[in-house]
Formats: structure tokens, C-alpha cells, sequence
């Protein structure tokens, strides 16, 4: 069964740093997304990405935030300069199309910011 | 008011027992339900959609009250695999999932 996958399971970082973190969206798929989740709290929605443009966007995106599809595989997140408030875990997921289709979800990325 | 509320529980719950959830939401232009499920430290993964008249998959039954705002879920005839966190989400605008916080149930033998 296709699934989407993420790398790397786990990113440490120390703050103010760049990183980016790497998905792989179900191959017919077109729509992708970034959610997080910070420990003990609810999954947040970040952006949504369709026909290589940010579709929607929450209020978290902000400045510090970019998303790329750069080679028609894969789909990443970049934050620009980590703070510790992102430390979280960031779900990539995927959808065949919008609304009532199912968004498929990779395993995730832990990311701890020191 | 959060835009899904869910209550946190834990739900503990013996083998065998019937176990209802409930979720109330704020957005009344709310388009498409669903019931996720979430393992520890694990991804969300879809359970069921909710239509407005009601829908079953084997032990779990979902309804929607669109007139309040109100989603259901009942597991019948509980597993010790059916504990996990229960996300009741919603979607307001087409693309974005709106996720509460969860509720979390644990079947003991």
C-alpha cells in the first residue's frame, strides 16, 4: 500500500538554526500539507500546497516558514532560523484531491530545537 | 470557544464494554467530519468520514447533528487494540483539517 513517507525521523538542532525537513507524498497524489503537533497538544494545521503554490496557509506559517516541492517527489519544510517554541512533531500528509478525500499522513519528523 | 472541542478524558474502559465519544464545533460552515485515530507518538490515521445520516463500520458507528454542531462516535464490543486518542476533525475551508484535541480511551482486561 502506498504510504508517505518523512525524513528524518528526528531532528535536533540548536536554535537560530536552518532546518529542513523532507517528505515524499503518495506518487498520484496532488495535494500536500504540513501539520505539527507540540508534545501533549493538538495536530495544527500549517499549509496546504497545490499545483507548486501555497494554497492556504495558517497563522503560524510566518516569514520564518517555506515550503517546496523541488523535484516532483519530494515536498519540503524549511524554518530559517529555529526557535525553541518550534520543537514539535510535523506531519507531512497528503490527498488525492480537496475536501472530503482522505489525507494520508506520514510517520512524522520530531524535531527538538536546544 | 475552540473551534473543536473534545473531551480529554482518559475513558478507561473493560474488554467488551460500549464506549461513546463526543465533539461539539464552532464553525457552523463546517463542510466534511471525520474521526481520526492517534497511537502514541505515532501519526493521525483516518477511522471513518461522519455523514449527516449517520454512518457504521463494523464496531464503530459516527453521527452528525449538523443543528448542534455535534459529532459522535460509538465503539461497541471494545479491543484492548482499540486504545489510542480519538481526533474528532473537521474542515472549514477545502483543504485545511481542523483537529481537537483528542480524547483518549484505554481498554483494560
Amino acid at each position: 500500500e502506498p504510504e508517505v513517507t518523512q525524513t528524518p525521523s528526528h531532528q535536533v538542532t540548536q536554535m537560530g538554526q536552518e532546518v529542513i525537513l523532507r517528505c515524499v507524498p503518495i506518487s498520484n497524489h496532488l495535494y500536500f500539507y504540513w501539520y505539527r503537533q507540540i508534545l501533549g497538544q493538538k495536530v495544527e494545521f500549517l499549509v496546504s500546497f497545490y499545483n507548486n503554490e501555497i494554497s492556504e496557509k495558517s497563522e503560524i506559517f510566518d516569514d520564518q516558514f517555506s515550503v517546496e516541492r523541488p523535484d516532483g517527489s519530494n515536498f519540503t519544510l524549511k524554518i530559517r532560523s529555529t526557535k525553541l517554541e518550534d520543537s514539535a512533531m510535523y506531519f507531512c500528509a497528503s490527498s488525492p484531491g480537496l475536501a472530503d478525500n482522505e489525507q494520508f499522513f506520514g510517520p512524522g519528523t520530531r524535531l527538538t530545537v536546544l | 470557544r475552540k473551534e473543536v472541542e473534545q473531551d480529554p478524558g482518559p475513558f478507561n474502559v473493560p474488554e467488551g464494554a460500549t464506549v461513546a465519544f463526543n465533539c461539539t464545533y464552532s464553525n457552523s460552515a463546517s463542510q466534511s467530519f471525520f474521526w481520526y485515530r492517534q497511537d502514541c507518538r505515532k501519526e493521525p490515521k483516518l477511522l471513518m468520514s461522519v455523514y449527516s445520516s449517520g454512518n457504521e463500520d463494523g464496531r464503530f458507528t459516527a453521527q452528525l447533528n449538523r443543528a448542534s454542531q455535534y459529532i459522535s462516535l460509538l465503539i461497541r464490543d471494545s479491543k484492548l487494540s482499540d486504545s489510542a486518542t480519538y481526533l474528532c476533525v473537521v474542515t472549514g475551508t477545502a483543504s485545511k483539517l481542523t483537529f481537537g484535541t483528542g480524547t483518549r480511551l484505554q481498554v483494560t482486561l
